[in-house]
């Protein structure tokens, strides 16, 4: 399968704590992607990294992306209970297809 | 609100069956995409249309077909229907054919009785 691995596959922690997941994928990048998706609803873009960037912020996102090791992490800061959801890499080569990642499921308790 | 519209938002049908979902992507998008998000197999990438050509495919079934039609929005058929082709389908649009984010609608689901 080309899809990539995430880790770990569930998260959960305290409202106002970190998260941080990881992401590998198999083949060469163009950029690589994060998406937010809520029980049973279509995906939220969350931020691009391009494949000749190394880090990325937006907002409360952080996100690095390392092509030698072909991995990516997400961190997300002072997490707040509405960040619960599945969050997924996908990464993009030459044409606008994703391939995701399993995905990690967030939760944030109040 | 992504501004991708998908229609209808569930499906039931039976094996063997036909059926077409729909899809109109965001204002000023020229490609569209199309995943099936399953339990076990996860989120697919199926094909990729730009500006009305086929730009990208990717695991589509021979029995599943798409197009997209000069007003950019898109269709994507199934037929002969199987028990295991339950699942969500969703459609994303982006301004151009690479190197973009993409804006997902809220899916199909379609459950194959």
């Amino acid at each position: 399968s080309q899809q990539g691995e995430e880790d770990p596959q569930a998260l959960s922690i305290q409202e106002g704590e970190n998260a941080t997941m990881n992401c590998s994928y198999k083949t060469s990048i163009n950029n690589l992607q994060w998406y937010r998706q809520n029980s049973g609803r279509g995906l939220v873009h969350l931020i691009l990294i391009r494949s000749n960037e190394r880090e990325k912020h937006s907002g409360r996102l952080r996100v690095t992306l390392d092509t030698s090791k072909k991995s990516s992490s997400l961190l997300i800061t002072a997490s707040r209970a509405a960040d619960t959801a599945s969050y997924f890499c996908a990464s993009s080569g030459n044409t606008g297809k994703l391939i995701f990642g399993q995905g990690t499921t967030l939760q944030v308790k109040p | 609100d992504s501004g991708v519209t998908q229609t209808p938002k569930h499906l039931i049908t039976a094996t063997g069956q036909r059926v077409t979902l729909r899809c109109s992507p965001r204002s000023g998008d020229l490609s569209v995409y199309w995943y099936q998000q399953s339990l076990d197999q996860g989120l697919q990438f199926l094909i990729q249309y730009y500006n009305g050509e086929e730009r990208a495919k990717g695991n589509i079934l021979e029995r599943f077909s798409a197009q997209q039609f000069p007003d950019l929005h898109s269709e994507l058929n199934l037929s002969s229907l199987e028990l295991g082709d339950s699942a969500l389908y969703f459609c994303a649009s982006s301004k151009r054919a690479e190197n973009q984010p993409q804006h997902f609608g809220d899916g199909t689901r379609l459950s194959i009785l």
